[in-house]
């Protein structure tokens, strides 16, 4: 079956790195999706890799390796308003966004 | 986990047609939809916010009278696409809400194809 995993939760100190890692098995793979989900509003797009390697994009930056399924995305100088769930997305083969749980990642000053 | 079904997962409808696609939550009740476009290899576009027993709120740019959305109860959100065109072949993910202070749910996204 398909199946993407990432953490449930996580914690970090505002001013400090966090990675967030996500692995997934798909039928095929079209890309890899990051999302931010502010509690009670509509997530927003962060990052999207197809390809290996590091996309960097300001404070966000987001890894992805193919041969082992894995993707991860690294926060830099947290800052409270980080706080947020981050949701891991693949499109698969027939282009079907396969979606994993959500990270809930939690700043403290 | 709370499951959002979203069907179909495919069509292809001819230009001047109509297309309804439904988005279910199926083991809760949701009091807000939300439904999105997305483009190849395009980040997902929210298209409209539904409130059950309230009209939608649309999006700046989406026309309201193209995309007709009906969330007339609390498990079901609908979305039909009036008259469509090859230019509205696109991805339409719908997501599901409980309540103002939770996340949102994501149907498996429906792929729309207008020849």
């Amino acid at each position: 079956g398909q199946n993407i995993d990432q953490p449930t939760e996580m914690t970090a100190t505002e001013g400090a790195i966090v990675q967030i890692n996500c692995t997934y098995q798909t039928s095929g793979f079209n890309g890899l999706f990051w999302y931010q989900q502010h509690a009670g509003e509509a997530p927003t797009f962060l990052s999207y890799n197809v390809l290996d390697g590091l996309e960097e994009k300001g404070r966000f930056s987001s890894f992805l390796s193919r041969s082992k399924g894995y993707s991860y995305l690294l926060l830099k100088e947290l800052q409270m308003k980080d706080s947020a769930s981050y949701l891991c997305a693949v499109m698969d083969s027939n282009y079907q966004l396969i979606w994993g749980a959500g990270t809930k990642l939690i700043i403290k000053p | 986990g709370a499951v959002v079904s979203q069907h179909p997962s495919r069509v292809i409808c001819k230009s001047g047609t109509s297309v309804k696609i439904e988005c279910r939550s199926l083991d809760f009740q949701a009091t807000t939809m939300f439904w999105y476009r997305q483009f190849p290899k395009q980040s997902l576009m929210l298209m409209a916010t539904s409130n059950e027993g309230s009209k939608a709120t649309y999006e700046q740019g989406v026309e309201k009278d193209k995309f007709l959305i009906n969330h007339a109860s609390l498990t079901l959100s609908t979305l039909t696409v009036t008259s469509a065109h090859p230019e509205d072949s696109s991805f339409y993910i719908c997501s599901a809400r409980v309540g103002g202070d939770t996340e949102a749910f994501f149907g498996q996204g429906t792929r729309l194809t207008v020849v």
